[in-house]
């Protein structure tokens, strides 16, 4: 099972601030079969980005996402007030998937 | 419109069982990969089990494996998730959701699963 460790636990930053969220595989991801979801309270959580770096259909695009191998990063260019989130990153390259434990991106 | 809609969840004795299910729309379900995630209260995201198209396939997370069983049926655009011997731990909302080679891309809004006495 490949183990995902997402970094920092909590991000407190302000509107219009750069945010950056860390994810750190046990092992390589095959195929860059990495994703990530953005999860608001009380909702199911939304694909932003997947393969590490392709956004998903209808998210804008100060969302972006990088990394290769064992390390990725989602990047939020600008923090907009519906930003403000928990995100989770996921790998799916197995034949069963796993979920990083998450960064909560709070107002400062 | 996409959708995922879960039911049957609710309150269940520690050791009982249920059935949820997740009624799938808008899309050929046939031709996609199904899955399910769960979130117990204030805790993170937990693949719990995938199924292919035509149910041949079946992936569970190791933790939950003899006590969850995935399935399917294409005819009614369904997906199931089985849960035997349940304990607190258990206790979680439970969502469906499209597993395609971008990730979950669909989910449902989750149905809560509440193991007490």
């Amino acid at each position: 099972e490949i183990v995902l460790t997402q970094s920092p636990g909590t991000l407190s930053l302000s509107p219009g601030e750069r945010a950056t969220l860390s994810c750190r595989a046990s092992q390589s991801i095959t195929s860059n079969y990495l994703a990530w979801y953005q999860q608001k309270p009380g909702q199911a959580p939304r694909l932003l980005i997947y393969g590490a770096s392709s956004r998903a259909t209808g998210i804008p695009d100060r969302f972006s996402g990088s990394g290769s191998g064992r390390d990725f990063t989602l990047t939020i260019s600008r923090l907009e007030p519906e930003d403000f989130a928990v995100y989770y990153c996921q790998q799916y390259g197995l034949s069963t998937g796993t979920f990083g434990q998450g960064t909560k991106v709070e107002i400062k | 419109e996409v959708q995922l809609v879960e039911s049957g969840g609710g309150l269940v004795q520690p050791g009982g069982s249920l059935r949820l299910s997740c009624a799938a729309s808008g899309f050929t379900f046939s031709s996609y990969w199904m899955g399910w995630v769960r979130q117990a209260p204030g805790k993170g995201l937990e693949w719990v089990a995938n199924i292919k198209q035509d149910g041949s396939e079946k992936y569970y997370v190791d933790s939950l494996k003899g006590r969850f069983s995935i399935s399917r049926d294409n005819a009614k655009k369904s997906l199931y998730l089985r849960l035997n011997s349940l304990t607190a731990a258990d206790t979680a909302v439970y969502y469906c959701a499209r597993d395609t080679a971008q990730g979950f891309d669909i989910w449902g809004q989750g149905t809560m699963v509440i193991v007490s006495s």
